[in-house]
């Protein structure tokens, strides 16, 4: 089956701009969950959706958002770029939250910020 | 912020060779999983363990947990250059529906 599809791979934005970032999960899989990952703060948590439903939100500004969609596909948004915005984010999906199988990752969207 | 941490964060073995790495975390928790990742890319599911689970198998990779010390450990056996990658464990709590990550720990398996 096919796999967690994240687009684009590679992003490069400018100070100020905001950027849209797409996750498409495994056929089936209704939680979707966000990750940024960055040297200096490793893997961190920045939301979870099941059935287009926000459960979960870490620990991030507001500028960071997201939504499902009805076929479970998620869109992570981030505004007003800021330099610390560069990382690697992460999509993840599930057929039951994790709680007995795992997580899907997809390859990531590496966002540099200049 | 971090739930775990990981020890060694770096571990250099010879082919055929076992490696252990071991985490640690602070609160209850529904499951523990190990993921590994290579070179900045997707992180990929190695094992799930669940916290009435004492020790689980999967080819090569043995996990255990130790509820009472907040402590699992990952050990891979007969260890291959292609297992070079860094490990990451991850808890999902009892509360809550997010994995907290370690730090992980960078595992280089020469020829």
């Amino acid at each position: 089956k096919a796999g967690v599809t994240q687009t684009p791979r590679y992003l490069i934005k400018t100070r100020g701009q905001q950027v849209t970032l797409s996750c498409s999960p495994i056929s089936g899989h209704r939680s979707v969950s966000w990750y940024q990952q960055t040297p200096g703060q490793g893997l961190q948590f920045l939301f979870e959706y099941f059935s287009e439903t926000q459960r979960n939100k870490g620990n991030f500004p507001g500028r960071f958002s997201g939504r499902q969609f009805s076929n479970s596909r998620s869109e992570m948004n981030v505004s007003t770029l800021e330099l610390g915005d560069s990382a690697l984010y992460l999509c993840a999906s599930s057929f039951d939250r994790g709680l007995q199988d795992g997580y899907t990752f997809g390859s990531g969207t590496r966002l540099t910020v200049v | 912020s971090q739930q775990g941490e990981e020890d060694p964060q770096a571990l250099s073995i010879q082919e055929g060779e076992n490696a252990t790495m071991n985490c640690s975390y602070k609160t209850s928790i529904n499951n523990l999983q190990w993921y590994r990742q290579n070179s900045g890319r997707g992180l990929v599911h190695l094992i799930l363990i669940r916290s009435n689970e004492r020790e689980k198998h999967s080819g090569r990779l043995r996990v255990t947990l130790d509820t009472s010390k907040k402590s699992s450990s990952l050990l891979i056996t007969a260890s291959r250059a292609a297992d070079t990658a860094s490990y990451f464990c991850a808890t999902k709590e009892t509360s809550g529906s997010r994995l907290t990550f370690g730090e992980g720990t960078q595992l280089t398996v020469n020829p």
